[in-house]
């Protein structure tokens, strides 16, 4: 398996602009994870997924953010609009809905909002 | 609120020796620890995972305790080398299975 997929790995962008982030979970694997992490804050959670249903998206910061998961093997995150602080490196992460299993993560995509 | 601390400072510890780090929480009652592997550019990879009953793990050089009354978890890279250089972050999960809440990562350098 070629593992989590991201894509882009960067983007640069103009701040205004609308930026989709777009992830391919492991096949097989039914809880997919978007995280954010930035030096000031760490690596944080915004949204799961289950089954392709939104769980829990208490961490997406404003309504700007918002994720979908229109099948099993595809994921977006879109900002809109974008703003500089949203400037940071985000990662897609899948696992087999199970307590205390590991998370895969994908390489991530660094977004620059100028 | 709830709160998972790492050394924010980096460590920096010489070929062979063992590195040790450190992964305190508050206001938290994880069933399951994970420790992760981070290099520059990249995602998280996972090394270890620890339960709530269990007091020690160990894989290969690789050693995680945990300790629930002292809200903490050691780290230890025995025979530490150059390629174990990278940061390091805990991750906390509770019994209902859901989140993981991540610490901020401590940053090893084994120089040779």
């Amino acid at each position: 398996d070629a593992g989590v997929i991201q894509s882009p790995r960067h983007e640069v962008t103009e701040m205004g602009q609308e930026v989709t982030l777009r992830c391919k979970p492991i096949s097989g694997h039914d809880y997919l994870f978007w995280y954010r992490q930035t030096m000031m804050r760490g690596l944080e959670l915004l949204i799961y997924f289950n089954n392709n249903v939104p769980i829990d998206d208490s961490g997406m910061p404003e309504d700007r953010f918002s994720a979908k998961m229109p099948n099993a093997s595809f994921s977006t995150l879109k900002i809109q609009p974008s703003e500089p602080r949203d400037s940071a490196v985000y990662f897609c992460a899948s696992t087999l809905s199970e307590a205390g299993n590991e998370q895969f993560f994908g390489p991530g995509t660094r977004l620059t909002v100028l | 609120s709830q709160k998972i601390e790492q050394n924010s400072e980096a460590l920096n510890i010489q070929e062979g020796k063992t590195a040790t780090l450190t992964c305190n929480y508050t206001n938290y009652s994880p069933a399951y620890l994970q420790w992760y592997r981070q290099d520059p550019g990249r995602g998280p990879v996972f090394l270890l995972l620890i339960r709530e009953n269990e007091k020690e793990k160990r894989k290969e050089r690789l050693k995680v305790t945990f300790d629930t009354t002292l809200k903490q978890s050691l780290f230890h890279i025995t025979a530490s080398q150059p390629a174990d250089s990278a940061t390091y972050l805990c991750a906390l999960e509770r019994a209902s299975w859901g989140k993981l809440q991540f610490g901020a990562g401590t940053q090893v350098v084994v120089t040779p």
